[in-house]
């Protein structure tokens, strides 16, 4: 149990368009779901922390009208980097808790690699 | 503020041998989370074990074993008998409760872990 799934895995894109990515829980409602970005050699830095029904909220320098996070249902929340740019190159993982009341497991989806050219 | 600390950046051993990974926590709330999750190459995070604060008895789950210290906020982590298929990074997490109920992961920055043939 407890299975996130990711997509897409990777994905290429041209410098000012938009990249979408969904993370869905698959076999668990997931109350809240958190956003991740992990550059190379470094360790996870939380983006974002969105809760079903309801707007996310951003960790500090996190730009909200750039990284559009929407989470519609208890199984899928999506991210949606807007107008990427190079710098915006890296990997992003999601990760889904059960329970927005307790303190529970997150449970991590197998990340996208995006770049940006 | 809530930090993790693992000061061991890389560990390189020889399969077979036995490898303790450190993490060192700094917390002010007296209820928290300490979890381990396993990175490997593909990239997606693999959860290990999760330990509340109340709770220091020592786990042991097949070849890993947990050495939760209050004393010394110290939750360290130990593979015994190494095989390649451990080689990855590995992350201590410690929990925050953030508004309405929800929690977010303050990671440490991961050790990774290289056995070799």
């Amino acid at each position: 149990g407890a299975v996130v799934s990711q997509h897409p895995s990777r994905v290429i894109c041209k410098s000012g368009t938009s990249v979408k990515i969904e993370c869905r829980s698959l076999d668990f409602q997931a109350t809240t779901m958190f956003w991740y970005r992990q550059f190379p050699k470094q360790s996870l830095m939380l983006m974002a922390t969105s809760n079903e029904g309801s707007k996310a909220t951003y960790e500090q320098g996190v730009e909200k009208d750039k990284f559009l996070i929407n989470h519609a249902s208890l199984t899928l929340s999506t991210l949606t980097v807007t107008s990427a740019h190079p710098e915006d190159s890296s990997f992003y993982i999601c990760s889904a808790a059960a329970s927005g009341g307790a303190v529970d497991t997150q449970y991590f989806g197998p990340g996208t690699r995006l770049t940006v050219l | 503020a809530q930090k993790v600390t693992q000061a061991q950046t890389e560990i390189s051993v020889v399969e077979k041998e036995d490898v303790t990974l450190d993490c060192v926590y700094e917390t002010r709330d007296t209820t928290y989370y300490l979890f381990w999750y396993k990175q490997p190459p593909s990239g997606e995070l693999v959860f290990l074990i999760r330990r509340n604060s109340f709770d220091e008895q020592n786990e042991i789950s097949g070849r890993y074993s947990w050495n939760f210290q209050k004393s010394t906020s110290s939750f360290n982590f130990t593979i015994t008998a190494s095989q390649v298929v451990d080689s990855a990074v590995y992350f201590c997490a410690l929990s925050e409760v953030a508004g309405a109920g929800s929690y977010q992961l303050t990671f440490g920055k991961g050790t990774k872990l290289s056995v070799i043939p």
